[in-house]
């Protein structure tokens, strides 16, 4: 069975800062997507970055970046120039080629120092 | 331009009194999802639908049943509920295609007295 682990269940950065939120999971499938996702307090859960495993290059959005470790199956975010509104819990998310499932990790949540 | 709305926000009920959860979508995704969030927890999936095929959990309680009479609207009955059951109660929807992620309703939080 697929699971995906995130170590850090809470994190600090200092505003302007950047960091790293770390992701591991496990599978037997070669294909697959993997996602995080951003929870803020009281808001709805949106997509911050996606990566398809069979592409080598790491994922880029604006500021959010993720180093995919296929062989090692990593998938770390990492947040430059943190912002206030950075606040969130954060899950790492797998899908399965062939499911119409999301398995998620148990999230981590980032809080910005000012 | 909300796409996927739930209502309501906030509900309350007593132990063991029936409540429906209502989604709605206005994006036309073939795929619904139900989902159950407890503090500071990933959000558990309960079911969901492709097209109007219904696919449960197997952890998912009896207690929990699923509805969808057409491609806008999916429902969340939760026949008798218990204290457990206070939660966060997340729609989210898909177009099937691997590649799309899930668009994710704002959640009724659901308290049970």
């Amino acid at each position: 069975a697929q699971t995906v682990t995130q170590s850090q269940p809470e994190m600090s950065v200092q505003e302007a800062e950047t960091v790293t939120l770390s992701c591991t999971y496990d599978t037997s499938e070669s294909d697959y997507y993997l996602f995080w996702y951003k929870q803020p307090p009281s808001r709805q859960m949106i997509l911050v970055i996606r990566q398809e495993a069979y592409k080598q290059q790491n994922a880029t959005e604006n500021r959010f970046s993720v180093n995919f470790q296929k062989a090692a199956k990593s998938f770390s975010l990492k947040i430059s120039d943190s912002q206030l509104g950075d606040a969130a819990m954060y899950f790492c998310a797998y899908r399965y080629l062939r499911d119409d499932k999301i398995i998620f990790g148990k999230g981590t949540r980032l809080h910005i120092l000012p | 331009d909300a796409m996927v709305i739930q209502n309501p926000r906030y509900q309350v009920t007593q132990f063991g009194k029936p409540v429906t959860l209502s989604c709605s979508q206005t994006l036309n995704h073939n795929v619904m999802y139900w989902y159950q969030q407890k503090s500071s927890q990933a959000p558990k999936l309960l079911f969901h639908y492709y097209d109007k095929d219904f696919n449960n959990e197997a952890d998912t309680p009896d207690n929990f049943q699923s509805r969808r009479p057409n491609t806008s609207f999916c429902f969340l009955d939760i026949r008798s509920p218990g204290l457990g059951d206070a939660a966060m109660y997340l729609c989210a929807t898909s177009t099937g295609r691997v590649i799309e992620t899930q668009y994710f309703g704002p959640g009724t939080r659901l308290l049970v007295l």
